[in-house]
């Protein structure tokens, strides 16, 4: 059965930390890994991630793939309160947005 | 674009009675997926639908649930008879071809 595997399950820091969430996967046909974020309401998109090594950078958020250990991890430097979510990894089953399988979650605290 | 519209926000409803969501996707997607999150299990996609097709059901629980996608800008999911084990978020998310999914704000559901 495909299934996504995320630790830790919950994380507080202090602001100005450096987080590092980790996302473990066992998908067949696997092509793609995405990270969503979720704060109150409707998770959103972060990174869609297809190739090993090759690291995506969004301001103070980055992750990276490695395929042939099956997992994926996403780094927050600098941590702001604003960064206090549930962090979502999945993947999907056939590729692209067909049946994506989620993680339960790393939901992240950041305090003042 | 105002993204993945869900209704109603909240529902409160009482044991047996018929519960139903609505969800309009985002105008040019043909997929559509219902989810369920709750702490325990996390997201869990119960059905999606291509070009308004149902394609996989699997993730129903069971034949108290229901869903239906008349025509591109509108899916239902209903269950009926509604029982407390059902109280969930649900959320509807769109996607068009390998692009990410947009999910929309959820429907929380709290049966009593």
């Amino acid at each position: 059965e495909d299934k996504v595997v995320q630790s830790p399950l919950s994380l507080v820091v202090h602001e100005g930390d450096t987080v590092t969430l980790n996302c473990s996967y066992e998908v067949t046909n696997f092509r793609s890994l995405l990270w969503y974020k979720q704060e109150k309401k409707a998770p959103t998109f972060l990174f869609m991630l297809t190739s090993s090594g090759i690291e995506k950078k969004s301001g103070r958020l980055s992750s990276i793939l490695d395929k042939k250990e099956l997992f994926s991890i996403l780094n927050i430097t600098a941590t702001q309160t604003g960064d206090s979510a549930i962090y979502l990894c999945a993947a999907p089953k056939q590729g692209g947005s067909e049946k994506l399988v989620f993680g339960k979650g790393t939901k992240l605290t950041v305090n003042p | 674009d105002a993204g993945v519209i869900q209704s109603p926000r909240h529902e409160v409803t009482e044991m047996g009675q018929e519960v139903t969501l609505r969800c309009k996707p985002i105008s040019g997607h043909n997929s559509l997926f219902w989810y369920r999150q709750t702490m325990m299990r996390g997201l869990e996609l119960l059905i999606y639908f291509n070009n308004n097709v149902p394609i996989d059901d699997s993730g129903m629980p069971e034949d108290r649930f229901s869903a239906k996608m008349p025509n591109a800008s509108f899916s239902t999911l209903k269950i009926q008879p509604s029982e407390p084990r059902d109280s969930a978020v649900y959320f509807c998310a769109t996607g068009q071809g390998n692009s990410p999914l947009h999910f929309g704000n959820g429907t929380r559901l709290t049966v009593t």
